[in-house]
């Protein structure tokens, strides 16, 4: 089993959608999680961190299940900008500071 | 002023080149790291050090040695490589003495072996 798993996609989405990516993580020790986005051909850069008590930043909405190892991440009110691969990162696994990344999701917004 | 900067942007080197890529961060972090991102695979953890001192080497070939001569430098060295190796190489940084920081990543280096 991988240690973060994400679907792939593409997600193909209209202009003003709702759409929400999932991740799951296999090592029930991992201490904090993030979304990572990264446009093409570009490094990945911090969208947002993700609390037990989930957090919200503008359009973006993270929750964390512990007891199912599972991340999520909302993105209400789709922007054409928002186009681009979302990461989910794991970092503090077996008391390590490895940050370990999903394949990514690739959403594309449409007009 | 990026907080950490990878040279060079691009490479292409022979299978018999030496080259080094190198990283610089003005983060204040203490703790770097080395990944590959190869076409349709996550990225992949190559090496990290924390304080100066390698705390991480992911079964990396050997053909790849990294350098941290302080904690702002990172260099990986590069010698007979493969053309499967070509990939983006993504330097990054944190703060090492809590995981719930994020890295900071630098732009990469896009190598390719010819």
């Amino acid at each position: 089993r991988k240690e973060v798993e994400q679907d792939p996609g593409p997600f193909n989405v209209p202009e003003g959608a709702t759409v929400a990516f999932n991740c799951t993580y296999s090592n029930s020790a991992s201490q904090s999680f993030f979304w990572y986005r990264q446009d093409c051909r570009k490094e990945p850069k911090l969208l947002m961190s993700v609390y037990s008590s989930g957090n919200e930043d503008g359009r973006f909405t993270a929750q964390l299940n512990r007891a199912s190892q599972y991340i999520s991440l909302l993105i209400r009110d789709s922007k054409l900008s928002d186009s681009a691969t979302y990461l989910c990162v794991v970092n503090g696994v077996s008391g390590t500071y490895k940050y370990i990344f999903g394949t990514g999701t690739r959403l594309k917004v449409l007009a | 002023e990026t907080g950490v900067t990878q040279t060079p942007r691009h490479l292409v080197m022979g299978m018999t080149n030496k080259k080094s890529l190198k990283c610089e961060q003005h983060l204040g972090h203490n703790a770097m790291y080395w990944y590959k991102q190869s076409a349709k695979k996550p990225l992949e953890l190559m090496f990290v050090y924390s304080l100066e001192e390698r705390v991480e080497n992911n079964s990396v070939p050997s053909r790849f040695s990294p350098e941290c001569p302080n904690s702002s430098h990172l260099f990986l060295h590069l010698h007979t490589l493969q053309p499967e190796d070509s990939a983006l190489y993504l330097c990054a940084s944190s703060q090492s003495q809590t995981s719930r920081t994020e890295a900071f990543f630098g732009q990469g280096t896009r190598l390719t072996v010819v």
